[in-house]
């Protein structure tokens, strides 16, 4: 069984701290790995998506880094704002062991609740 | 506006009798899947759709079932829930298996 590990469960820093979230995975034959964030009450949105073959994604404020050797991907968050407060949840997407098994299924992380407060 | 559309948002239900919970994306996605979402255990995919020919089991299959007559719908039906299914559903879906994945708001579904 895969396992998806997402260190701290829970973060509350002040405004316009930078700051890292952890994701560590325990196959690293990974295809994609994706980081979402949710809100209460509502679904997850899609931040961003590294595939196997890269090393890192950014978005605005976001930046994902991937490194399989080691089972990692890290998210980070430069100058974090009120506004950034949700859980954080990365999945693993992971090659099949043979072709026509396990396609497409997704590995969820338990997620990191972040709180910035101004 | 794309989007994946799940109902119901909320539903209460006693045990055994038969619900559908809908999913409609309007994306062109081929790959559409199930979730569940409870405290402590995450997230967890009970089927997914490849395609409207391919369906598969996820982790956490067992009571439920899905149907994929057509790209855009791929609803989640349980035959005869039990308590142990009360939980937040998630539908969610991507133009192929291996990118961005698009969510639905959720249902909520708790069975007495």
């Amino acid at each position: 069984k895969q396992e998806v590990t997402q260190i701290p469960a829970a973060l509350s820093v002040p405004e316009g701290e930078n700051l890292v979230l952890n994701c560590s995975f325990t196959d690293s034959a990974i295809y994609n790995l994706q980081w979402f964030r949710q809100d209460p009450g509502k679904g997850l949105t899609s931040l961003l998506l590294i595939q196997s073959s890269q090393r890192e994604q950014t978005s605005g404020r976001l930046n994902a880094s991937l490194d399989k050797s080691s089972g990692r991907s890290t998210l980070y968050i430069a100058a974090s704002q009120p506004g950034d407060s949700a859980t954080y949840l990365c999945a693993v997407l992971y090659r099949p062991a043979d072709r026509g098994s396990t396609l497409g299924r997704l590995y969820f992380g338990r997620g990191t609740q972040l709180t910035v407060w101004p | 506006e794309a989007q994946v559309t799940q109902n119901p948002r909320y539903l209460i239900t006693v045990t055994g009798k038969k619900l559908t919970v809908t999913c409609s994306q309007n994306m062109n996605h081929e790959y559409m899947s199930w979730y569940r979402q409870d405290p402590g255990l995450g997230l967890r995919q009970i089927y997914y759709s490849m395609n409207v020919e391919v369906t598969d089991k996820g982790d956490v299959p067992e009571g439920y079932k899905v149907s994929r007559k057509e790209k855009r719908n791929f609803p989640l039906i349980l035959e005869s829930p039990s308590p142990n299914q009360t939980s937040l559903y998630f539908c969610a879906s991507s133009l192929t298996w291996a990118e961005k994945l698009f969510f639905g708001s959720g249902t909520q579904l708790s069975v007495l």
